[in-house]
């Protein structure tokens, strides 16, 4: 069983919907993140979440509006969303954020979004 | 020149094989690195982390080599349980997050 749950597993949703994805992590880490998987693509982080303060953002569209309110959980907010972010939407959690040894990364097992 | 590269493959070998992967990066300034598993339409897992004097796990080997800026993994006797994608990982220094390769595919056969 992950320590990182994600839902809903699957989502398909009209250009003009509204949605979100929601993140819950068990592992008592203090950072949350949100990465987008496309085919033949690097993972691409979105999102860094460090005790419900974004810490980073890449430069992310406005359709995506990411929600942390506790250290716990974290929210995806999508709206009029294109084809193109039709992706696997993994959010994962780490003890920290930097680069220090140990602060390994655990994903969840991911939300695979259509859009059409 | 990409942040972090590595061979797409696939690489196909027949159990009981040796192979071996590298991955490049360009931040010289990189201080962590890790190889992680990805199975197909799975989430990432962590394989392992790599250290500075190399490190073993079975019959997994990471090496890491900052003078070339590259890290490799070694899998000796491959099982078809190996088969998957795996994704070399390197973080940058201070307060940063981990830089992803687009992962090397594995398959094994019988």
């Amino acid at each position: 069983e992950t320590g990182v749950t994600q839902t809903p597993r699957h989502l398909v949703m009209g250009m003009t919907n509204k949605k979100s994805l929601k993140c819950e992590q068990h592992l008592g880490h203090n950072a949350m993140y949100w990465y987008k998987q496309s085919a033949k693509k690097p993972l691409e982080l979105m999102f860094v979440y460090s005790l419900e303060e974004r810490v980073e953002n890449n430069s992310v569209p406005s359709r995506f509006s990411p929600e942390c309110p506790n250290s716990s959980h974290l929210f995806l907010h999508l709206h009029t969303l294109q084809p193109e972010d039709s992706a696997l939407y993994l959010c994962a959690s780490s003890q920290g954020v930097g680069s220090f040894s140990g602060n390994t990364i655990y994903f969840g097992e991911g939300s695979w979004l259509t859009v059409v | 020149r990409k942040e972090v590269e590595q061979d797409p493959g696939p690489f196909n070998v027949p159990e009981g094989a040796t192979v071996a992967f590298n991955c490049t990066y360009s931040n010289s300034a990189s201080q962590s690195f890790f190889w992680y598993r990805q199975d197909c339409r799975k989430e990432p897992k962590l394989l392992m982390s790599v250290y500075s004097s190399g490190n073993e796990d079975g019959r997994f080997t990471a090496q890491l080599n900052r003078a070339s800026q590259y890290i490799s993994l070694l899998i000796r006797d491959s099982k078809l349980s190996d088969s998957a994608t795996y994704l070399c990982v390197v973080t940058g220094s201070g307060y940063s997050t981990l830089t992803f390769g687009k992962g090397t595919m594995l398959l094994v056969s019988p």
